[in-house]
């Protein structure tokens, strides 16, 4: 596709399931980000993949949240045993380049909403 | 590590008037630095971007930005906002955070409403 994909674009469940979100990288990008977007509270780290690892997953918040990306392309993010303060928008950001050669843009997609009742 | 203040929440402008959006880093080394503008209902995009050079740099929609290196600050202008510029704006910098790792970080964000 042109840009970056995320689904679902919303998803609500219930305190203690698990979720998977989906993101899909604009192809050809080998940088892939994972932010979290909370009210007031701006965009938060999670995790970064260069092809298919993490060099860098310092902001996951607890071992409840785990990232894969296969095929240096979809990744995907689960959050196990959601809690309320999970609640945010999940946004996912591709680059051509890795991190420590950026020149260019972050693009990213319309995020997921994600809601914990 | 480092880390990128906003220092306005929440700015609310009329049409017309100059818009300056303040954002300080801390971080003794080489940066880049961004910023990216989140329109309603819509995804992030960039706005502009320092890496070198002069540090006045120019971004789409008539927003330009100064680098001051020793004031570690990166702040937003536009002389004349208009309503469309209603908006949250993000400012982010790129640094080297140790061990061979880079880090791109965001501020909390400005959110600016313009009154027509």
């Amino acid at each position: 596709g042109a840009g970056v994909s995320q689904s679902p674009s919303n998803k609500v469940t219930e305190k203690g399931k698990d979720v998977e979100l989906r993101c899909d990288p604009i192809s050809g990008h080998t940088a892939l980000y994972w932010y979290r977007q909370s009210l007031g509270q701006g965009l938060e780290f999670l995790i970064y993949f260069q092809g298919n690892s993490a060099p860098d997953k310092s902001g996951l918040p607890s071992d409840r949240f785990s990232a894969e990306r296969t095929g240096g392309s979809v990744s995907t993010l689960t959050i196990q045993r959601t809690q309320q303060e999970d609640s945010a928008v999940y946004l996912c950001a591709s680059s051509f380049q890795p991190l420590s050669e950026i020149v260019g843009e972050l693009f990213f997609g319309e995020g997921s909403r994600l809601t914990v009742l | 590590a480092q880390s990128v203040s906003q220092h306005n929440h929440h700015v609310i402008l009329s049409e017309a008037a100059s818009l300056e959006l303040g954002c300080n880093y801390s971080y003794g080394g080489t940066v880049n630095l961004f910023w990216y503008v989140q329109y309603p209902g819509q995804h992030l995009q960039l706005l502009l971007k320092y890496f070198s050079g002069d540090p006045l740099v120019k971004g789409i929609k008539g927003f330009e930005a100064e680098f001051i290196k020793s004031k570690f600050s990166f702040n937003l202008r536009k002389p004349s906002v208009q309503w469309s510029d209603t908006a949250e704006y993000f400012c982010a910098v790129s640094a080297y955070s140790g061990a061979g790792s880079y880090q791109l970080t965001f501020g909390k964000g400005t959110k600016l409403s313009v009154i027509p």
